[in-house]
């Protein structure tokens, strides 16, 4: 069965670093790509970057600067990093899988998401 | 970026049908392939994927849902719609990089 699900702390203060990480089941980091996805309260989806099944990365150009995404195979699990953060980046974060070819883009597998407040 | 623009809002009534409108601003056709996919999302859930390349039907989605389309224009189609439906749909473009998605649709019963 296939399964992502993130983890990390719920609160961040303001100008810190946000960590999460994905851990995934039922299929290989090697054979999938996985996406990262924000969702503030009450608006859209954004999509943040991706790490493809051969460990390049990609990156939405307005979070560039600020966003590091790397994982473990070994654990299966996917890693987001994002610095400096404002209480614009409070956001419910998912990881989502891919598959590669034409369906490079299409998240066939979410996780349930975890809720980043940044407030002090 | 690709942008993508949706209705905000549809009602309609349990059993008719529901069309929801995508519009870009940039062709997302690509060798014979639309990068065009939709997603429903309940509140408090993830995004589900419902249809991808414009037309696919995901595993285990039912046959109520469909979508079309090309180059600019797609829609996605319920017929007909069930009270279970309600919920907020996206599309979402992988013709370019970054992935983008439309603002959402959400869909009510009258």
């Amino acid at each position: 069965q296939v399964q992502l699900k993130e983890s990390g702390p719920g609160l961040v203060q303001p100008s810190q670093t946000l960590s999460l990480t994905c851990t995934v089941s039922g299929f290989s980091l090697t054979s999938y790509h996985v996406h990262w996805v924000r969702q503030p309260p009450g608006k859209g989806l954004e999509w943040m970057g991706r790490i493809q099944n051969g460990g390049s990365t990609d990156y939405n150009s307005a979070l560039k600067s600020r966003l590091s995404i790397s994982r473990d195979t070994s654990k299966s699990q996917v890693f987001l990093k994002m610095n400096s953060l404002q209480t614009e980046d409070t956001a419910m974060y998912f990881c989502a899988r891919s598959t590669m070819g034409m369906t490079t883009g299409v998240m066939d597998a979410w996780g349930q998401g975890a809720s980043v407040t940044v407030s002090s | 970026d690709i942008v993508l623009t949706q209705s905000p809002a549809l009602a309609v009534s349990l059993g008719q049908r529901a069309t929801i409108s995508c519009k870009t601003n940039q062709n997302v056709d690509y060798y014979g392939n639309s990068y065009m996919h939709w997603y429903q999302q309940k509140p408090g859930q993830q995004p589900k994927l419902l249809i991808y390349l414009a037309s696919n039907l995901a595993s285990g989605i039912p046959a109520r849902f469909s979508g079309r389309g090309s180059g600019t224009d797609f829609t996605l189609t319920i017929d007909p719609v069930e009270a279970d439906d309600t919920a907020t749909y996206y599309c979402q473009q992988s013709r370019n990089l970054p992935n983008t998605f439309g603002a959402g649709t959400k869909l009510e019963l009258k």
